[in-house]
This record gives C-alpha cells, sequence and structure tokens, in this order.
C-alpha cells in the first residue's frame, strides 16, 4: 500500500513543451507539498497545500502551477519547460499544516524530470 | 532567511566504526529540527523530531542530539545499510505560515 504515490517516475521531453506530474496520497492527510531537488541534492520546497487551498508559494516561477482537485490529490503542471526545471520533483504529505506536531513530512517516491 | 548546513558533505567508515553528523542552523523561530535517510532513487524517509535544546532520540544505532545551534546524529558501529544520505531540516514559522527548510546533506558510505 503505497502511502504517497507520483507518476510518472521518471519524465524526459524537449524544452518547450508542457507537461504534468500527478500525485496521491492515501493517508488521509490535509496538507501537500512539492519539493524540488536538484543535481547538489538541495531540496527545496515549491508549494504547499492545505486542504485544497493554496498557503505556500516559495518565489517558484509562474510557469509551474499546482493544482488540487481535493486534499487527497497534488498535482504539478509546467508549462514552456526549460533546462534548468531538470531536476527530481517530490511530493509529500503530512497530517496538517502544523508538521511539528505530527512529527513527519511522507514523501513519495520522485519524478525525475529531463528537459532536453 | 533560514539556513541548513550540514557537514560533512561525504563520510566514509569502516563497518563499526562510529561517527557523528552535523547539522547546524541559523533560523528565526525553530518549531522542530528533522532528521531524514534518502537512498538513492528514492524520497527521504524520516527518522526523528527534536523540539528543543537538551533533547534526544534513539533509533537502533541512530542517535540525534539538539543544541541551540546544531544537530548531530550519532551512528554508533554502522553497518553497510546505514549506508544514505542523511538529510536535516527545520521548521520554522508560526500560525498559518510554516515552513520546512532542509540541508543539502551528508552522504554516508559504510564499508565492511
Amino acid at each position: 500500500d503505497t502511502a504517497v504515490s507520483q507518476t510518472p517516475k521518471y519524465l524526459v521531453t524537449q524544452m518547450g513543451n508542457d507537461k504534468s506530474i500527478k500525485c496521491e496520497q492515501n493517508l488521509g492527510h490535509d496538507t501537500m507539498y512539492w519539493y524540488k531537488q536538484d543535481s547538489k541534492k538541495f531540496l527545496k520546497i515549491m508549494f504547499s497545500y492545505n486542504n485544497k487551498e493554496l498557503i505556500i508559494n516559495e518565489t517558484v516561477p509562474n510557469r509551474f502551477s499546482p493544482k488540487s482537485p481535493d486534499k487527497a490529490h497534488l498535482n504539478l503542471h509546467i508549462n514552456s519547460l526549460e533546462l534548468g526545471d531538470s531536476a527530481v520533483y517530490f511530493c509529500a504529505s503530512s497530517q496538517d499544516r502544523q508538521t511539528v506536531l505530527n512529527a513527519d513530512l511522507v514523501f513519495g517516491p520522485g519524478t525525475r524530470l529531463t528537459v532536453l | 532567511e533560514d539556513q541548513v548546513t550540514q557537514s560533512p558533505e561525504a563520510l566514509r567508515l569502516q563497518e563499526g566504526e562510529s561517527s557523528s553528523l552535523n547539522c547546524s542552523y541559523t533560523v528565526s523561530g525553530l518549531r522542530g529540527l528533522f532528521w531524514y535517510r534518502q537512498d538513492p532513487g528514492k524520497g527521504p524517509e524520516f527518522l526523528f523530531t527534536l523540539y528543543s535544546a537538551g533533547e534526544e532520540k534513539e533509533k537502533e544505532r541512530l542517535k540525534a542530539t539538539l543544541t541551540k545551534k546544531e544537530s548531530f546524529l550519532h551512528i554508533t558501529a554502522p553497518k553497510p545499510e546505514d549506508s544514505a544520505t542523511y538529510l536535516c531540516a527545520v521548521q520554522t514559522g508560526s500560525g498559518g505560515y510554516q515552513k520546512v527548510t532542509f540541508g543539502t546533506g551528508t552522504k554516508l558510505q559504510v564499508i565492511p
């Protein structure tokens, strides 16, 4: 039983294309996140949604648009892909926005995006 | 801006050789510090949360400690299966806005 799942696992595409990454969690958590991990393994938050409401948007280009159809799903759509977008994108969830009280983020397996 | 620095970047140990990983932080309003383990090709896996200076947590061969400026992850008699990248993260903020900031990790290799 996968707690946080992402599709696809690998995504290779050309510059200028538009692509989406899907994320689903079956933990009943209220808050979901997108993180980007670059080639140096630095993990940086991009977005956070609490019960379908955007609560964090960390200076991410507006080519990136998260969409949350319900609290179990948080998809990431990327327009006009650029070479610098190549990275591993992780979806995560937590019980609610006060992560500390509930101890942990649960991460998905990641989506490796390669822009050629 | 919150900053989290981990050292060393990479650490190679012989099986059974104990050592420590360091996570130093400069933040305003620390609410908690996390340690995660990340295996190649996988997402980070939660290990510990520490809330206040002086707190310690243990799990098998791992022990995490916290001071007002840094945290240590002590690894006692490591085994090859402990090889992974260990990430430190801090949670800051209050009310409706809270953020988790990660360090760049320490890549640990334990040699049989």
